[in-house]
């Protein structure tokens, strides 16, 4: 059974303002990772972690921002919402031991900037 | 670097009708290859993976994908469609450095008609 929760599920903000978007998993993975879905179904990584103290950028380039301070937890963070930012973000989470191991995924924040 | 291509946005079949989803990959290390099923406003779930064991690989809901190297394929198939299985369906690899971050196909939308 996986264990990752998104918080919150739905978001319409508005311009300019300051979000968090939170995830957390209780499977104590060390890998972490943020999608960003656009409507076209296509998923694009933003965002990873190794680990507490690890974030790396993604390969589409974002304007969002990352932490990692507990192994469970991999908020992202954006400064000043825009509309172009309008998408759904999935959070997901491996334990990376072997080779090959899957990605449990979280149910998804849909945001809305308006 | 690894790519996949999923062939097809939008697969319709009947019900009762066999499911073929196609998915090529381009990897230049050994790939670990997944198939991930989407329900609407939901996260991603995984159906099954391939993990460099048996090529003909059985997942859950009646779903099996058979790897082909000599092919760069990795194609899912259901012999029998069921309403229930109205879905996106995401191919995706990682291989064996990195992050095991998974490089997703654009998606395929499967309709099941009555």
């Amino acid at each position: 059974e996986a264990d990752i929760y998104q918080t919150p599920r739905y978001l319409v903000i508005g311009t300019g303002k300051k979000i968090t978007l939170e995830c957390s998993q209780t499977m104590g993975h060390d890998k972490m990772y943020w999608y960003q879905q656009d409507p076209g179904m296509e998923l694009h990584l933003i965002h990873y972690s190794y680990g507490v103290n690890s974030t790396e950028k993604g390969d589409l380039s974002s304007e969002s921002t990352v932490s990692r301070i507990r192994t469970e937890h991999f908020p992202l963070t954006l400064e000043s919402a825009r509309p172009s930012h309008t998408s759904q973000y999935l959070c997901a989470s491996s334990d990376g031991a072997g080779l090959g191991t899957e990605a449990f995924f979280g149910q998804g924040t849909r945001l809305t900037v308006v | 670097a690894q790519s996949v291509t999923q062939l097809g946005s939008h697969v319709s079949v009947s019900e009762g009708a066999l499911v073929l989803l196609r998915c090529n990959y381009s990897s230049s290390v050994p790939p670990y290859l997944f198939w991930y099923v989407q329900y609407p406003n939901q996260g991603l779930q995984l159906l099954l993976k391939y993990t460099s064991a048996a090529t003909l690989v059985k997942g859950i809901n009646g779903f099996e994908a058979e790897f082909k190297k000599s092919e760069t394929s990795f194609h899912l198939t259901k012999p029998s469609a069921h309403m229930s299985d109205a879905a996106e369906y995401f191919c995706a690899v990682t291989g064996i450095q990195g992050a095991q971050k998974l490089v997703f196909g654009q998606g395929t939308r499967l309709t099941i008609n009555p």
